[in-house]
């Protein structure tokens, strides 16, 4: 079965600053990856996916991602974060690109934008 | 874009009562929607999946009996949880997969329940 981790449960950084989150998956084949964002009162956001092609794909509110099949990894970054990116993020993979099957997410990461 | 609604997105009832849950794809169809459940400051675990006018299949360890779901149209499934006890008390999430983007899933804002 396929799992996620996000190794770090609250990362702090300060506003302007670079940020990097983890993402480490296991499956046999190429998942299917997400990188989503959930503030306080809303539904979950995407923010980039990867299926193939180009291993750094661009996502919405600056973010990218970059996924590395030798580290299994898909790790999110963004160069200068702003204060409304606080939130949690949760990473996530699915088999077949989230449309016949359910994804399993990662146990998230909390953001904190120190000011 | 796709967008996923859930109703109602906060309740409260007692010990024993059963609740149900909406969720609703507003400007695309579903033949599929999936049922997660989040626990404060956890992962989202995949629930079930709901099949437009078949039976919804469950993840292992998830009462079938418990959390019944049913997809009646191709814009609308229904979680209800019968008997609800305090342990059910968490955040249910659905989502669907988007049209045509099929292999992108839009996830609803959520309900939570709390279980007197």
């Amino acid at each position: 079965a396929q799992s996620v981790t996000q190794p770090d449960i609250h990362i702090t950084v300060s506003e302007g600053a670079s940020l990097e989150l983890r993402c480490n998956y296991s499956y046999g084949a190429t998942p299917y990856l997400f990188w989503y964002v959930q503030s306080p009162g809303q539904g979950l956001q995407l923010l980039l996916k990867y299926f193939s092609g180009d291993t750094l794909v661009q996502g919405i509110k600056g973010f990218e991602a970059e996924f590395k099949r030798s580290q299994s990894s898909f790790n999110l970054r963004k160069p200068s974060v702003h204060w409304s990116d606080a939130a949690e993020y949760f990473c996530a993979v699915g088999l077949s690109g989230g449309g016949a099957d359910g994804l399993t997410f990662g146990k998230g990461t909390h953001l904190i934008i120190q000011p | 874009g796709a967008v996923v609604s859930q109703h109602p997105s906060w309740v409260i009832c007692k010990s024993g009562t059963s609740v149900k849950i909406e969720c609703r794809s507003l400007d695309f169809q579903a033949t599929t929607m999936f049922w997660y459940r989040q626990f404060p400051k956890q992962s989202l675990m995949l629930m079930a999946t709901s099949n437009e006018g078949s039976k919804a299949t469950y993840e292992q360890g998830v009462e079938k009996d418990k959390f019944l779901i049913n997809h009646a149209s191709l814009t609308l499934s229904t979680l209800t949880v019968t008997s609800a006890h305090p342990e059910d008390s968490s955040f249910y999430i659905c989502s669907a997969p988007g049209f045509p983007q099929s292999e992108t899933q839009y996830f609803g804002p959520g309900t939570r329940l709390l279980v007197l």
